[in-house]
């Protein structure tokens, strides 16, 4: 197993398009969470999925954004109609369930907007 | 809200000092207090953990101690090298349905050869 693995690595788009980025995780972690990170910043978190329950939702995830993991494994998170503040590293971790458990880290997805 | 307020931002010493990094957390619920390093352009990689139920943890040159009454926790650094120079995030986590991570905004520690 390699680790929780994010595609694309990187994204350019114009304002106002959609973006979809993926989320695999560590194969036999049922805990997904998506976080953002600007530069010089801490992750932010975005949102928390047990299995393929969405059990945890941000403010910071505006209408613009879902997330989804249907069967429980890989994820996708959607942005619509993105806006410039929208460029970040947009991070994936997963994580055993069974109280807190250590988050395993994605490489991301750096979203750029022009 | 929730907060996690980290301290220095920036720290810079010399090879083979120690480097200490403190949190301070609001939120009386958290009980899980992990430190992740990130090299620049890398994920974040967790370091040494913490659990409410201990005052300090330590794994080699790494260790953590945790003040649950005054709400702050803190990294040290022995003997630092060259390779630990990073950015370094503590975060604060409660055992709740949730499991909302508060990160701090983090620690760019340098160290001098």
């Amino acid at each position: 197993d390699t680790g929780v693995s994010q595609d694309p690595r990187h994204k350019i788009t114009k304002r106002g398009q959609n973006v979809t980025f993926r989320c695999d995780p560590i194969s036999e972690h049922n805990r997904l969470y998506w976080y953002r990170q600007t530069l010089g910043q801490g992750p932010e978190f975005l949102t928390y999925f047990q299995n393929e329950a969405q059990l945890e939702k941000s403010r910071l995830l505006s209408d613009r954004f879902s997330a989804e993991r249907p069967k429980g494994s890989f994820s996708t998170l959607e942005i619509q109609r993105t806006e410039q503040g929208d460029s970040a590293m947009y991070l994936c971790a997963s994580s055993l369930s069974g109280g807190n458990q250590p988050q395993h880290f994605g490489d991301g997805t750096r979203l750029s907007i022009l | 809200g929730e907060n996690v307020e980290q301290h220095p931002s920036t720290l810079s010493v010399q090879e083979g000092d120690s480097a200490v990094i403190k949190c301070t957390y609001s939120d009386s619920a958290s009980n899980y207090f992990p430190w992740y390093k990130q090299e620049l352009g890398k994920r974040p990689q967790l370091i040494i953990d913490i659990r409410s139920n201990v005052g300090e943890k330590k794994d080699q040159r790494i260790a953590v101690t945790l003040n649950k009454t005054a709400k702050h926790f803190s990294l040290h650094i022995t003997e630092t090298q060259p390779e630990d120079s990073a950015v370094y995030f503590c975060a604060a986590i409660p055992d709740t349905g949730g499991f909302k991570t508060i990160f701090g905004a983090g620690t760019r520690l340098f160290v001098k050869a």
